[in-house]
């Protein structure tokens, strides 16, 4: 089985802060992505990767960036927090082929900033 | 622009009953079509998908779902709903472009409650 994991459950930050989120997926999947989920907005794509060192933004960048230096992990970095970033952020990972992608995701972080 | 909406933000019915929860998409071309399910404190789970062939897809935990292109609309039916399908529910389409990276443009969610 496919499997996403994300370093934290549940995170506490300051306003101001540098968070860093991390995803680990196990398939060897090209992409990956980053989301943030909040009530009644769905799904919102903040950053995808097809490929090591490769990176493209979503439709809500502001504030965030990524990093991926290994095929397998994908960090989205918060350069400095701020209350408007309390959400639920949500990694997945899926194979490069011709379309036809599902996405795999890990269970997610729900991250607080005071 | 690809774009997907769910008409139901919230949705009740009694356990045992029957439940359609509703997507409507706006695509040019045959979109490749994903529902996912989100159980409370959880990632996303797939529940089916359709890419091309028989308009009626059939998932994991009894779900299956009805593409029709007239309608742009991928319509996700249980016949008989169990407490344990309590959960918020993503519709979703492909999004299709030169860089063909594999995003996926979801709908808002319906969260669907079981009474028992």
């Amino acid at each position: 089985d496919v499997k996403v994991t994300q370093s934290s459950r549940y995170l506490v930050k300051r306003t101001g802060e540098k968070v860093f989120l991390e995803c680990v997926q196990d398939m060897d999947h090209e992409n990956m992505f980053w989301y943030r989920q909040d009530p009644g907005l769905g799904l919102r794509l903040i950053y995808f990767s097809y490929d090591v060192k490769m990176k493209e933004k979503g439709d809500i960048p502001e504030g965030y960036s990524v990093s991926r230096e290994k095929k397998e992990r994908f960090s989205l970095i918060l350069e400095s927090a701020s209350t408007n970033q309390t959400s639920m952020y949500l990694c997945a990972s899926s194979p490069w082929t011709s379309g036809r992608n599902e996405q795999f995701f890990g269970p997610g972080t729900r991250l607080t900033v005071l | 622009a690809q774009s997907v909406t769910q008409p139901d933000i919230h949705i009740t019915v009694s356990e045992g009953a029957s439940l359609e929860l509703r997507c409507n998409y706006s695509y040019g071309a045959t979109p490749y079509l994903f529902w996912y399910v989100q159980s409370p404190g959880q990632g996303l789970q797939l529940l089916l998908k359709y890419f091309s062939g028989d308009t009626l897809v059939q998932g994991i935990k009894g779900f299956e779902a009805e593409f029709k292109r007239s309608q742009s609309s991928f319509n996700l039916r249980k016949p008989s709903v169990h407490w344990s399908d309590a959960a918020e529910y993503f519709c979703a389409v492909e999004a299709r472009g030169s860089s063909n990276t594999g995003k996926l443009i979801f709908g808002q969610g319906t969260t669907l409650q079981v009474k028992p």
